[in-house]
């Protein structure tokens, strides 16, 4: 069973500081990971997302970084502002047969305060 | 252009009862899927469809079912509700899945009494 694990449920930083957020995954045979953002009593929308060709993708303020022998991926945001908060899920796009499936980790609660 | 619209937005139902739940991709769109957002569980994917045909499914019983019309637009069903069917179903569309972005709906708050 593919995992993808967000052992945080929440970070609280302050406006201008930098967020870090991580993700662990497992198994993964195809690696391919996004970040999606979500707003409460709206659908999550895509952030950023990291190949395994990579071991770095930056998108203005927001920077995903991979280590595959770690298994493990991470979310910068530089920098941080109240508009950030959110939950954030780190998401696993698989291959093969499932080509597109998306599998979400649990979610960290970002509260960035002014 | 219009984004992805889910109706209805809120639901309540009793046990036993089957409910269906509609999902409008986005123009242009052949790709929908449907997850299903949980406190226990998170968000969990249901199934995919693709002109008309279910093309990934997850791990979820035979009570979940659901279809895609000519025009893209999907329907999910869920047929003898469990209270554990409480949830959040959100509904993503894309131009044909696989690695495309898919942009997701607000989601159908469904409550089982």
């Amino acid at each position: 069973d593919q995992q993808v694990k967000q052992n945080s449920p929440s970070l609280s930083v302050q406006e201008g500081r930098i967020s870090i957020l991580n993700c662990d995954y497992t198994n993964s045979m195809f690696d391919y990971f996004l970040w999606y953002k979500k707003y409460p009593a709206e659908g999550p929308t895509f952030l950023i997302s990291i190949s395994s060709i990579k071991d770095k993708n930056e998108d203005g303020r927001f920077t995903v970084f991979l280590n595959k022998s770690a298994k493990h991926l991470s979310l910068h945001i530089v920098p941080s502002q109240p508009g950030d908060s959110a939950v954030y899920f780190c998401v696993r796009m698989a291959g093969g047969t499932s080509y597109g499936k998306l599998t979400f980790g649990q979610g960290t609660i970002l509260t960035v305060h002014p | 252009k219009a984004g992805v619209t889910q109706t209805p937005r809120y639901l309540i139902k009793t046990r036993g009862q089957q409910v269906t739940l509609s999902c409008s991709p986005i123009s242009g769109h052949r790709s929908v899927s449907w997850y299903q957002q949980t406190p226990g569980q998170g968000l969990q994917f249901l199934f995919e469809y693709f002109s008309e045909t279910q093309r990934n499914k997850g791990n979820f019983p035979g009570r979940f079912s659901g279809r895609q019309f000519s025009n893209s637009r999907s329907e999910m069903n869920v047929s003898t509700l469990e209270l554990g069917d409480s949830a959040l179903y959100l509904c993503a569309s894309s131009r044909t899945g696989g690695g495309d972005e898919q942009y997701f709906g607000p989601g159908t708050r469904l409550t089982v009494t």
